[in-house]
């Protein structure tokens, strides 16, 4: 089975700058990554995904991420925070042909004004 | 898309009885999941609910404590029996896109505390 490692259950930064937001997996198999935001009360939305292709992946709200599987990492940036970015960020990885998904625990974002 | 309709949003209930969680989706989707999400943890698969057969559920998890039903591809309901305060947590309804089933889609999910 895959596991997913989201370093940092909190991260706070103020708004304009830079957010970062960690994600480890282990697989044994290239991976299919992704990153779900779930704003209060909501439920999880697909923020971004790799697949295939270029490693660098583009996602909505500004946000991207990128696939370096030297490092095993698929971390999530945005250049420029936004109050409305406050939310929690679940890392996910699938196998299985997309029959399974595995979930890292989650970081949530503060952003200070 | 796929819009997901989950019910009901939140419960409190008392140890030793269940709660039958409901999840509709507008549209015709082959695979549907239910997850766990506790605080300050993973979400965390619990089965796989597929039209026309039994759920798979994944370990740690059986169905004499959490049965899954699926009469249609639109609809599934999980059970949570004979409650205890370790119960108390999240449970997300989802499904695959059926355009694309590399996506996820999650309904609201339910909040259930377990006194």
């Amino acid at each position: 089975a895959q596991s997913v490692t989201q370093l940092g259950s909190h991260v706070s930064v103020s708004e304009g700058a830079l957010v970062l937001l960690r994600c480890n997996y282990s697989s044994s198999v290239p991976p299919y990554l992704f990153w779900y935001v779930q704003y209060p009360n909501q439920g999880l939305q697909l923020l971004l995904k790799y697949t295939t292709g270029a490693t660098l992946v583009k996602g909505i709200n500004g946000f991207e991420a990128e696939f370096k599987k030297s490092e095993t990492s698929f971390h999530l940036t945005k250049p420029s925070a936004h109050m409305s970015d406050a939310a929690e960020y679940f890392c996910a990885v699938s196998e299985d042909n997309f029959n399974k998904f595995y979930f890292g625990s989650g970081t949530k974002l503060n952003v200070k004004p | 898309s796929a819009v997901i309709s989950q019910k009901p949003s939140r419960d409190i209930c008392q140890r030793g009885t269940s709660l039958t969680i409901q999840c509709q989706v507008d549209s015709q989707v082959t695979m549907m999941f239910w997850y766990r999400q506790q605080p300050g943890q993973s979400l965390t698969l619990i089965a796989t609910a597929n039209q026309g057969s039994e759920a798979t559920y994944e370990s740690g998890f059986v169905i004499d404590k959490f049965p899954i039903s699926r009469p249609n591809l639109t609809f599934s309901t999980l059970t949570v029996s004979n409650m205890s305060p370790e119960d108390s947590s999240i449970y997300l309804c989802s499904v695959l896109g059926h355009t694309t089933n590399e996506k996820l889609f999650f309904g609201s999910g339910t909040q259930l505390s377990v006194l």
